[in-house]
């Protein structure tokens, strides 16, 4: 099954923004939205916003999400180092009748 | 406290077989939808199945024909029967509900001789 695609990496400075990106098709994030997850080294996976850009409770205002045809996108403001983590994208692909993951970007706070 | 906890991880030899299980407190998993996920060591996560409300299952082509999953409403658990297993179905699993709003700490899985 076809996964998402999301950059391995990105750097940013303390206190900048960050945009992470994730690219499906009309089958997945296109149609379905995507979700995105946070996992710290050691720690099972978080969710930040789900496939609708809505936070659930408790997470940061800092944080947003959006999509534009096949690509979501989620925003990190004023950058923290708790901010640094691995990040995931997930989608319900409806020709697959399967979700499908995003291979994931590390994030790195200077 | 609104949770899943798994259980039932292990070393196991190739060829083998395995039950996870994933018990939820306060809230129903019957009325919601359940997914497994694992993590392979070092590497990203990997959608394996989910069982919907109404008892309709999915799997990744990965484990298709080789994993079962299913629940037992009067213990408000879920499993994944393993089975078949594989030096690649190496990796933590995670129990996940619904659009992965909640997960487990995870049961680490290891076939290997």
């Amino acid at each position: 099954q076809a996964g998402l695609t999301q950059p391995p990496s990105v750097s940013k400075d303390l206190g900048q923004t960050a945009t992470l990106t994730c690219t499906g098709n009309s089958y997945n994030v296109g149609n379905q939205g995507a979700a995105w997850l946070q996992q710290h080294q050691g720690h099972p996976p978080k969710l930040l916003s789900n496939r609708n850009n809505n936070r659930p409770s408790g997470i940061s205002e800092r944080l947003s999400a959006s999509r534009s045809g096949n690509t979501a996108s989620l925003t990190i403001t004023g950058l923290q180092p708790e901010d640094e983590a691995d990040y995931y994208c997930s989608a319900w692909d409806t020709s697959l009748s399967a979700w499908v993951f995003g291979g994931g970007t590390k994030l790195t706070v200077l | 406290e609104v949770q899943v906890v798994e259980s039932g991880g292990g070393l196991v030899q190739p060829g083998g077989s395995l039950r996870l299980s994933c018990v939820a407190s306060e809230f129903t998993v019957s009325n919601s939808y359940m997914n497994w996920v694992r993590q392979a060591p070092g590497k990203g996560l990997e959608w394996v199945s989910v069982i919907f409300s109404d008892g309709r299952t999915y799997y990744a082509d990965s484990v298709k024909g080789r994993f079962t999953i299913s629940r037992d409403n009067s213990k408000n658990t879920l499993y994944l029967e393993m089975n078949s297993l594989r030096a690649e179905d190496t990796a933590v699993y995670y129990c996940a509900r619904g659009d992965f709003d909640m997960w487990g700490q995870g049961t680490m899985v290891t076939v290997s001789s």
